[in-house]
């Protein structure tokens, strides 16, 4: 156990559904991530958050959208995504935004998507 | 643009034998981290290396930075079939900015 819990470990959806990733991490920390990784590419850092703002958006398309309601959860809503979205999506936090310092980060056991 | 990249990309041994990874990075970095993934479940840290640190020991783990080549290399000793898993660097660019990860190592250890 890291101390961050995402849910569904999976999902199926369809083109026109919509649906959101949960995350939740208990260890206090004041930043969050959404990760997106896909079969041979690098972890793709998608957003960041700190203190619930967000700080962070690598150029997202809309159809993926955030929300961090308190510093202990994050959502990633989906809606009318592509084939191509299909990957398994991570979400970490971190004592402080970045990684200056000690900062170290802490992964959950990620959402496996899948688009059809 | 990556700023890390590990070398070599996939990498097979007997078990006991010893795995040595290695990563490059473009700019220059705070501190430079080590996480391993066993497959389809979340990142772990494994260590951490500041960039005023040339090695560092973990365990069985041994890791060593190269400011000037801008290089670092992760040694895992006596090999076991759990060390299995994908080995990727991360590297902290300046103050403020994010995490960069490179494309990992993939390593097989066979029993």
């Amino acid at each position: 156990e890291t101390g961050v819990t995402q849910t569904p470990r999976h999902l199926v959806m369809g083109m026109t559904n919509k649906k959101s990733l949960k995350c939740e991490q208990h260890l206090g920390h004041n930043a969050m991530y959404w990760y997106k990784q896909s079969a041979k590419k690098p972890l793709e850092l998608m957003f960041v958050y700190s203190l619930e703002e967000r700080v962070e958006n690598n150029s997202v398309p809309s159809r993926f959208s955030p929300e961090c309601p308190n510093s202990s959860h994050l959502f990633l809503h989906l809606h009318t995504l592509q084939p191509e979205d299909s990957a398994l999506y991570l979400c970490a936090s971190s004592q402080e935004v970045g990684g200056w310092g000690t900062g170290e980060l802490f992964f959950g056991e990620g959402s496996r998507l899948t688009v059809l | 643009s990556q700023q890390g990249e590990e070398d070599p990309q996939a990498l097979s041994i007997q078990e006991g034998e010893n795995a040595t990874m290695n990563c490059s990075y473009k700019t220059s970095i705070n501190n430079l981290q080590w996480y391993r993934q066993n497959s389809g479940r979340g990142l772990v840290h494994l260590i951490l290396i500041r960039s005023n640190e040339r090695e560092k020991h973990s365990g069985r783990l041994r890791v060593t930075l190269d400011t000037s080549k801008k290089s670092s290399s992760l040694l895992i000793t006596a090999s076991r079939a759990a060390d299995t898993a994908s080995y990727f660097c991360a590297t902290v660019p300046h103050y403020g900015q994010n995490f960069v990860f490179g494309p990992g190592t993939r390593l097989s250890v066979l029993p």
